[in-house]
């Protein structure tokens, strides 16, 4: 089945306790990207990826970091969280960054 | 601000009525997509429609694009329970590089 999938769903941390979500597509995907939703705010880019060893920054990367080693993984790691990093957390891919995007389930962070 | 704003926020209707709800945009755009997103669920693409496509179907989902006016409108026909949701229009702008911007969405809620 054709999908992308993140761990954790759901993680409740503490300041400062770096973190890492993961997420994975089996769609053989070149573009890869992370969004966080917020109250209000709607969905806004952190970061995305048009292939293996190219991120880029999208609106909001301050305090994310990522990495594209490989096609399928592009994890997205939180070196020191804080409070306003909490917040519903997507990984989306797709064949290219406008064209039809496959969204995760979701990963809900509390940081606390 | 937002490349996309979705019109009305929040929509309650009754089982079987039609649903519909807009989307503006500032600049001109390459493409304009509808997704829908279940409660703190991954949003899932709907329908993609092109800046020189004025209509598209699919299933009860009927899409209009008027690009002098810079809006898109998604009507949902016949409406189900199953179709309660949040809708978001995601924008593929010329000057907006190589992303899609999200609107905020408008929230739909089916009684039965």
């Amino acid at each position: 089945e054709a999908q992308v999938t993140q761990n954790p769903r759901y993680l409740i941390t503490v300041t400062g306790k770096k973190l890492t979500v993961t997420c994975s597509q089996n769609m053989n995907h070149e573009y890869m990207s992370w969004y966080r939703q917020d109250p209000g705010l709607g969905l806004r880019q952190i970061y995305y990826s048009m292939n293996v060893e190219v991120t880029d920054k999208g609106d909001v990367p301050e305090g994310y970091k990522v990495s594209r080693k490989e096609k399928r993984n592009f994890p997205l790691i939180l070196e020191s969280p804080s409070p306003n990093q909490t917040s519903l957390y997507f990984c989306a891919s797709s064949f290219s960054a406008t064209y039809e995007q496959y969204f995760g389930p979701g990963t809900r962070l509390t940081v606390t | 601000s937002q490349q996309g704003e979705e019109d009305p926020q929040a929509l309650s209707i009754q089982e079987g009525e039609n649903a519909t709800m807009n989307c503006s945009y500032k600049t001109s755009i390459n493409n304009l997509q509808w997704y829908r997103q279940n409660s703190g669920r991954g949003l899932v693409h709907l329908i993609l429609i092109r800046s020189n496509e004025r209509e598209k179907h699919s299933g009860r989902l009927r899409v209009t694009l008027d690009t002098s006016k810079k809006s898109s409108s998604l009507l949902i026909t016949a409406s189900r329970a199953a179709d309660t949701a949040s809708y978001f229009c995601a924008t593929d702008a010329k000057a907006a590089g190589n992303k899609l911007t999200f609107g905020g969405g408008t929230r739909v809620l089916v009684k039965p």
